[in-house]
This record gives structure tokens, C-alpha cells and sequence, in this order.
């Protein structure tokens, strides 16, 4: 069974800070990967993927994740966060073929003013 | 509205009681997935339908949980003699089509459910 792990569970930091959140993944096979971010009060919504081709992908609002095969990762990234990045961060996971996503716990970032 | 919309957003009962919570999905939507979130966790898979056919329920935690779709556009999702380790947001989504796992899912708002 495919497993994902966010090491971060909250991460808090002060505005122009850079961000990276850790995200692993345990499937042997080829995967598709997902980030989605839940800003307070609103639903769970698509942040980026990833499918196949450049492992560097680039989402909505500055963020970017980096595939690394070779450590089953996907961490996500945004050099410079702001006070409205502050929400909880998912990773999901699905297994080639699959059509149900893995999600990790999750990550509460905190963005201070 | 455009998006998921999942009723009741609150929901409070007592042990034992049943429960049914609904969710409406993206017109035109095929697949409809149900999860549950507990505190401090990510989603986890209940079920899933492709219209009206329940073609995955392997996350269902026992026989009191059960979901249907049978036009294959609404979905309940109830819970029968309910306990409190049922308590626990339960999410829907929804999304065009899942046969090769790319579509990303649009998720409801979520029914927060409180077992007394």
C-alpha cells in the first residue's frame, strides 16, 4: 500500500520568507502527484501536479513543486511567502493506474505579518 | 453555484443515532468520491462512484457506513448507530472522469460531524 509523509506538520514564518515543505512518498511504481491547500474556512483545492515530462512544476501563486524520483519526494516550494499563504498544505499521492489519492497529514503553515 | 456543495455543513447527533449527509456535485461530473478527514489528518478514501455505479467502497470502515448515488448525480453518504470515532469531517468531491488518476478532484466544504 502506498504511504505519503509530510515531516512538517506546522511550520510558521514571517512574510518574505522561503518556504519548503517536505513530502514523501512510498510506491515503487509511476505516480502522479498532488499538492492541494486549504485556506481558512474554504475547501480543499488544487494548489499543482504533477504527471510526467520537467520534474520542476509550477502552480498558483508562486508556488513550485520538484519531483525527485530518485527520493520519492515532491516537496513544495515558494521563495517568498505571504501573510495570505497561511492555510494548511496537502500532498497526495496516486499509484499508476489509480484513481484514489494518498493524502499525507498535512501541514499547517502559519505567515505572520 | 459552480463548485461542490455538501449539506449540512454541521451536524450534531447523538450515539446511536443515524445520520445521512448529502453531497451535490460539479454538473457534469462523473466520478464522486467520498473521504474522511479526522482531526489533524488527510483526507482518507471512503468510496467511489462512476455516475450511479459504486465502483470502489474498500474504504468504508464497516456495515454501518453506507453511500448511493442513484441518478448518478447527488450522493448521500449515512451512517447508521453512529459512534463517536464517526466523528470526523466527511468530504466530497468530485471530478470529470478518473479512469487514469489525473483529473484533479473538487472538493466540497465539508459536513463536520460531532457524535454526542
Amino acid at each position: 500500500a502506498q504511504s505519503v509523509s509530510q515531516h512538517n506538520h506546522h511550520v510558521i514564518l514571517s512574510e518574505a520568507a522561503s518556504l519548503e515543505l517536505g513530502c514523501n512518498y512510498s510506491y515503487g511504481g509511476t505516480v502522479n502527484l498532488f499538492w492541494y491547500v486549504q485556506y481558512p474556512g474554504q475547501h480543499l483545492q488544487l494548489l499543482l501536479k504533477y504527471f510526467s515530462g520537467d520534474p520542476l512544476v509550477k502552480g498558483i501563486k508562486g508556488f513550485e513543486a520538484e519531483f525527485i524520483k530518485s527520493k520519492f519526494s515532491f516537496n513544495l516550494r515558494k521563495p517568498s511567502v505571504q501573510w495570505s499563504d497561511t492555510a494548511e498544505y496537502f500532498c497526495a499521492v496516486m499509484g499508476g493506474g489509480s484513481y484514489i489519492p494518498t493524502f499525507g497529514r498535512g501541514t499547517s503553515l502559519i505567515v505572520h505579518p | 453555484g459552480a463548485g461542490v456543495s455538501q449539506s449540512p455543513r454541521y451536524k450534531v447527533a447523538k450515539r446511536g443515532q443515524d445520520v445521512a449527509l448529502r453531497c451535490d456535485p460539479i454538473s457534469g461530473h462523473v466520478s464522486l468520491f467520498w473521504y474522511q478527514q479526522a482531526l489533524g489528518q488527510g483526507p482518507e478514501f471512503l468510496t467511489y462512484f462512476q455516475n450511479e455505479a459504486q465502483l470502489d467502497k474498500s474504504g468504508l470502515p464497516s456495515d454501518r457506513f453506507f453511500a448511493e448515488r442513484p441518478e448518478g448525480s447527488v450522493s448521500t453518504l449515512k451512517i447508521q448507530r453512529t459512534q463517536q470515532e464517526d466523528s470526523a469531517v466527511y468530504l466530497c468531491a468530485s471530478s470529470l472522469i478518473s479512469g487514469t488518476g489525473r483529473q484533479p478532484q473538487h472538493f466540497g466544504d465539508g459536513t463536520r460531524l460531532s457524535i454526542l
